[in-house]
């Protein structure tokens, strides 16, 4: 399994400001994903970070607020630009590696809190 | 595109009772995993079973098994023997060849002492 290090773990921001994510992983992995989860609820996908190429937005998430870098096979990170309160929630990073095991393993997450 | 739905909210059981979450799906593929995962309040999603939707057989791992209906296109989670420390949310998650996880709702568990 792949161990994940996500990094702040918790931080509160003030609105109009940035805040970048950070992912690490044990082990070389081909996909990389980022996730939201507002408060109460489930999660929806943001984007798809892989290596080498630009990430893939899902809808009704762009680059501009939610840019992504993913440098090499075992980091990337995912700022929140322009924050508001609205942006107040968990965001996961998740990896995959389909040619051992189809399953997803998270990190523990950074809860996120604008004022 | 396809949805998860988790119709029941929330669920309570007693320790040592067996208690049932409830999953559908709906999807045009006919290669899939589904999967359950636990988040407890620490934020962990932890991977719980998966299931190949290939396979006919039911997964089950311990104390939790899944009955898989490919036809009704169902996918519920029986926890048997709970546990205090079953309490968490649960959700349910399907993937196809796009290896994106699409999530249910979610079903919030507490197991009473």
């Amino acid at each position: 399994s792949a161990v994940i290090s996500q990094k702040p773990s918790r931080d509160i921001c003030q609105r109009g400001t940035s805040l970048t994510i950070q992912c690490q992983v044990d082990s070389q992995v081909t996909m990389m994903f980022w996730y939201r989860q507002q408060p109460g609820q489930s999660l929806t996908l943001i984007a798809t970070a892989n290596q080498g190429s630009e990430a893939t937005y899902e809808s009704g998430f762009v680059i501009d607020k939610f840019p992504i870098s993913r440098p090499n096979l075992t980091f990337s990170t995912l700022t929140v630009s322009n924050m508001s309160p609205e942006d107040s929630s968990i965001y996961l990073c998740s990896v995959e590696d389909s040619r051992r095991i189809t399953e997803a393993f998270f990190g523990q997450g950074t809860r996120l809190t604008v004022v | 595109a396809q949805t998860v739905t988790q119709s029941q909210p929330e669920m309570s059981v007693q320790e040592a009772e067996t208690v049932t979450l409830s999953c559908t799906y709906d999807t045009s593929e006919s290669d899939y995993y589904l999967f359950w995962y636990k988040q407890p309040p620490s934020r962990q999603m932890i991977l719980v079973i998966r299931q190949e939707a290939y396979k006919q057989q039911n997964a089950t791992e311990n104390r939790f098994s899944v009955n898989f209906q490919k036809a009704a296109k169902s996918f519920s989670l029986k926890i048997s023997d709970s546990q205090l420390g079953d309490a968490a949310m649960y959700f349910c998650a399907y993937m196809d060849g796009s290896e994106k996880l699409v999530f249910g709702k979610g079903t919030k568990l507490t197991v009473n002492p």
